[in-house]
């Protein structure tokens, strides 16, 4: 079956930096994503990563390790609004044009 | 203005009342999800669309149905709402499969 993890919960303080971590067991593995979500509002796509690497947007950093089948998001420079619940997905072409499955999700609390 | 709209946003409603919660998307996406939000429970894909007239299961399709008549609308139908079916609903579309997804403000359904 298909199942991602992450921590469901990270705190830090404003203009650290705090790395959320993701596995993933997936069968024919497409790229993972990252979301952003603000309590109660909508996901907001924040990276993509096909490719094993590091991927920089800003604060924010995606690494992708497909030999470990694992993720991370680095935000960097933390500020309050970055309060927010942070979802990993991945990709399931088992079926033709793939399921997406989201991680439970990780909260993040930026304290002062 | 790029968006994804829902409607209604609030919805109270009994066991066993047919409802629509409707979907449009003006980006031209060919694909389209809806998704249910619980606490603990993440984002979990209910039914996607690859395109018109093309639709598939995702992880909780049971209880719902789905229509796919025109590109931009993508309705969401609970024939007969159970209880167990109270949640917080978000549809998304995305240009390609492996696209940034663009989530509508949500739907907060509840039946009593």
């Amino acid at each position: 079956g298909q199942s991602l993890e992450q921590p469901s919960e990270v705190t830090a303080v404003e203009g650290a930096i705090v790395q959320i971590n993701c596995t993933y067991q997936t069968s024919g593995f497409y790229g993972l994503s990252w979301y952003q979500q603000h309590d109660g509002g909508a996901p907001t796509f924040l990276s993509y990563n096909a490719l094993d690497g590091l991927e920089e947007t800003g604060r924010f950093s995606s690494f992708l390790s497909r030999s470990d089948s694992y993720g991370y998001l680095l935000l960097q420079e933390l500020q309050m609004k970055d309060s927010a619940s942070y979802f990993c997905a991945v990709r399931d072409y088992i079926h033709q044009g793939g399921k997406l499955i989201f991680g439970q999700g990780t909260e993040l609390s930026v304290k002062p | 203005e790029a968006q994804v709209t829902q409607n209604p946003r609030y919805l109270i409603t009994v066991t066993g009342k047919k409802l629509t919660v409707t979907c449009s998307q003006n980006m031209n996406h060919e694909y389209m999800s809806w998704y249910r939000q619980d606490p603990g429970l993440g984002l979990r894909q209910i039914y996607y669309s690859m395109n018109v007239e093309v639709t598939d299961k995702g992880d909780v399709p049971e209880g719902y149905k789905v229509s796919r008549k025109e590109k931009r609308n993508f309705p969401l139908i609970l024939e007969s709402p159970s209880p167990n079916q109270t949640s917080l609903y978000f549809c998304a579309s995305s240009l390609r499969e492996t696209g940034e997804q663009y989530f509508g403000p949500g739907t907060r359904l509840t039946v009593t």
